[in-house]
């Protein structure tokens, strides 16, 4: 069964600093992701996607993410975070083939942002 | 607002009832996905409609089902409620389904279901 890990559960920077979240998937076949985020009490909103093409997306907000096939990782990064971008962040998969859309989430990472 | 509408955003019962969660889809999506957020958890898939049928089905519990409707909206039922299925209900609607365009799923805002 696919799975995604998302290796840092709780992050915590201050503002202007650099961010990477980490990301990976366990699937060998096409794939495509996604990074989604939740502001507190709010739905999830993508910040990007990729399915084909340029392995470097680039999103809504700053947010860029590298796809590595050869490391089934998807890491997203934002060159200098501001105290708006305190939120929770998922990584997710869909199985291409599958041909459903359903998406597999990691279990998230909490980013806080200190003034 | 990403088009998908979910009612009600709060629900409180009690242990043994049962519930049913509303999602109208964006305008002209036909695929609509259940997911479950807990704090143990994470989210996880429940299951997939596209068109009035089901398309996909992820770890959702015999208590519980859904449907679409013929106006593609959706309802997820939850019955004999126990206190572990206290989470938050997201409903997604997509274009995707049965092959085609690549597509995101938009998301609702989620019901908030409170088992006491």
């Amino acid at each position: 069964a696919q799975s995604v890990s998302q290796h840092n559960h709780h992050v915590i920077l201050s503002e202007a600093a650099s961010l990477e979240l980490g990301c990976n998937y366990s699937y060998g076949g096409t794939v495509n992701l996604f990074w989604y985020v939740q502001y507190p009490g709010q739905h999830l909103q993508l910040l990007l996607k990729y399915f084909s093409g340029d392995p470097l997306v680039k999103g809504i907000k700053g947010f860029e993410a590298e796809f590595i096939k050869s490391k089934f990782s998807f890491n997203l990064r934002k060159p200098s975070v501001q105290w708006s971008d305190t939120a929770e962040y998922f990584c997710a998969v869909n199985d291409d083939s599958s041909n459903t859309g359903k998406l597999i989430f990691g279990q998230g990472t909490t980013l806080q942002v200190k003034p | 607002d990403s088009g998908v509408t979910q009612t009600p955003k709060h629900l409180i019962t009690a242990t043994g009832q049962r519930v049913t969660l509303r999602c109208s889809p964006r305008s002209g999506d036909l695929s609509v996905y259940w997911y479950q957020q807990s704090l143990d958890q994470g989210l996880q898939f429940l299951i997939q409609y596209y068109n009035g049928e089901e398309r996909a089905k992820g770890n959702i519990l015999e208590r519980f089902s859904a449907q679409q409707f013929p106006d593609l909206h959706s309802e997820l039922n939850l019955s004999s409620l126990e206190l572990g299925d206290s989470a938050l209900y997201f409903c997604a609607s997509s274009t995707r389904g049965r092959g085609g365009v690549n597509t995101e799923a938009f998301f609702g805002q989620g019901t908030r279901l409170t088992v006491v």
